[in-house]
């Protein structure tokens, strides 16, 4: 069985930092790319960044560019994401999701971790 | 940036046939998921490429689409099905609707 399993979040003051961390189980995780969704407080989704199945490429949205960081280690089956200079529209719970795709444009996510909630407040 | 229109919230009683709609500008052109997220859960896929179902999703759920706009449909619906469905597209980057909130009563 496919398994995400992530944890690191917390409570955190703005500007503080947090390093997410996922590990996955019962798939080829050197194979995919992987992504860190969030969800704000009854919001929609957000993909917040990427990374290539070897690392060598990431993607990030716009709001967090320069402030947070996604890597992975093959060895361990782990993806992480570092948070700093944190803000409190950050507050959210976040997600690890494996990228699939299944044809040009078709970028399903599945599975998808249990989630861990940040909450960034003073 | 391209957006995705969902009903916020739709009502269906048990047993009839639920219709959750998702519409964008040239959604013709693009591959459609759906999402199912129950309450207090991480949402899992029910739909990909507009209309395939992953293994393990009951075939009471169905995707279709016309035009710009693409339907989740779901045929028996049962109270377990209650939650949030969100749909999600490609167009540079990853888009996700706004979520409609199923209710079965």
């Amino acid at each position: 069985e496919m398994q995400l399993v992530e944890s690191g979040g917390g409570l955190v003051q703005p500007g503080g930092s947090l390093r997410l961390s996922c590990e996955a189980s019962g798939f080829s995780f050197s194979n995919y790319w992987m992504s860190w969704i969030r969800q704000a407080p009854g919001r929609g989704l957000k993909r917040v960044a990427n990374i290539k199945f070897d690392g060598s490429e990431t993607e990030y949205e716009d709001s967090v560019k320069g402030r947070f960081t996604i890597s992975r280690d093959n060895a361990k089956n782990s993806l992480y994401l570092q948070m700093n200079s944190l803000r409190v529209e950050d507050t959210a719970v976040y997600y690890c999701a494996r990228d699939t795709y299944c044809g040009s444009g078709c970028f399903p996510f599945d599975p998808w971790g249990q989630g861990t909630q940040v909450t960034v407040s003073s | 940036s391209y957006e995705l229109t969902q009903t916020p919230s739709v009502s269906v009683s048990p047993g009839q046939t639920a219709s959750i709609t998702c519409s964008g500008d040239k959604l013709g052109d693009k591959y459609v998921c759906w999402y199912q997220q129950k309450p207090g859960q991480s949402p899992v896929l029910v739909i990909y490429q507009d209309s395939k179902r992953p293994s393990g999703i009951p075939d009471r759920f169905s995707g279709s689409k016309s035009g710009n706009t693409a339907t989740l449909t779901i045929s028996g619906t049962q109270p377990m099905d209650e939650a949030d469905f969100f749909c999600q597209v490609w167009d540079s980057n990853i888009i996700f609707g706004g979520g409609t909130k199923l209710t079965v009563l």
